[in-house]
């Protein structure tokens, strides 16, 4: 079955980096175009970065353009995200997720996501 | 950018009424919209792809409908199981792959 398992998640300081890792099985990840989204505690669901299932596209959301970068090693059924000049704003659980077929599609799979603190 | 709305932001109502829920682009979209359900502390779910596709799974309590600029989201028969925070989110290029503000639902 389908298993999107984020990691990486903690405290940091703002200013300071963090690399979120989400670990993928039970599809070919490699086919797949995947997806950072996340959520600030009691808020709504923010769309952050897309990644090519190649690696060849990636586009951020304005918020995080600059700041965090969106990656993959698909040797490793593994999605990342880097994520540098933290900002309490940036406060939320991050979930990684999966496209649904074709380049721009709806998300049909979720992680658990991983909860990311910015706080001195 | 485009923008997505909903409304309501939150409605209440009883076990077996039919319930609507509106998201609008602020510029046309064609079909590329989802819906998603997320109950309290959980992982937000597809319900619905290319605003009116079911999602493989979903009850059939569900159904999507609009093209453009407008979508509607339908429980036929709202259920308990059915309390959560629907979102839409619009899926066409270019990106951002913006959400919706989300609406609440809950059992009066």
């Amino acid at each position: 079955q389908v298993q999107l398992v984020e990691s990486g998640g903690g405290v940091v300081q703002p200013g300071r980096s963090l690399t979120l890792s989400c670990a993928a099985s039970g599809f070919t990840f490699s086919s797949y175009v995947m997806h950072w989204v996340r959520q600030a505690p009691g808020k709504g669901l923010e769309w952050v970065a897309i990644l090519w299932f190649d690696g060849s596209n990636e586009y951020y959301a304005d918020s995080v353009k600059g700041r965090f970068t969106i990656s993959r090693d698909n040797s490793k059924n593994t999605l990342y995200l880097q994520m540098n000049s933290l900002r309490a704003e940036d406060t939320a659980v991050y979930y990684c997720a999966r496209a649904r077929g074709a380049v721009t599609n709806a998300l049909d799979y979720w992680g658990q996501g991983t909860l990311v603190t910015v706080s001195s | 950018d485009i923008q997505m709305t909903q409304s309501p932001s939150s409605l209440s109502a009883s076990v077996g009424d039919r319930v609507t829920i509106t998201c609008r682009a602020s510029q046309g979209i064609s079909n590329y919209l989802a819906w998603y359900q997320q109950k309290r502390g959980k992982v937000p779910q597809l319900l619905i792809y290319a605003a009116s596709t079911l999602q493989l799974g979903v009850s059939s309590r569900f159904s999507g409908g609009g093209s453009g600029t407008d979508f509607t989201l339908t429980i036929s028969s709202l259920q308990p199981e059915d309390v959560a925070t629907y979102y839409c989110q619009k899926y066409n290029s270019p990106p951002p792959f913006t959400f919706g503000p989300g609406t609440k639902v809950d059992i009066k």
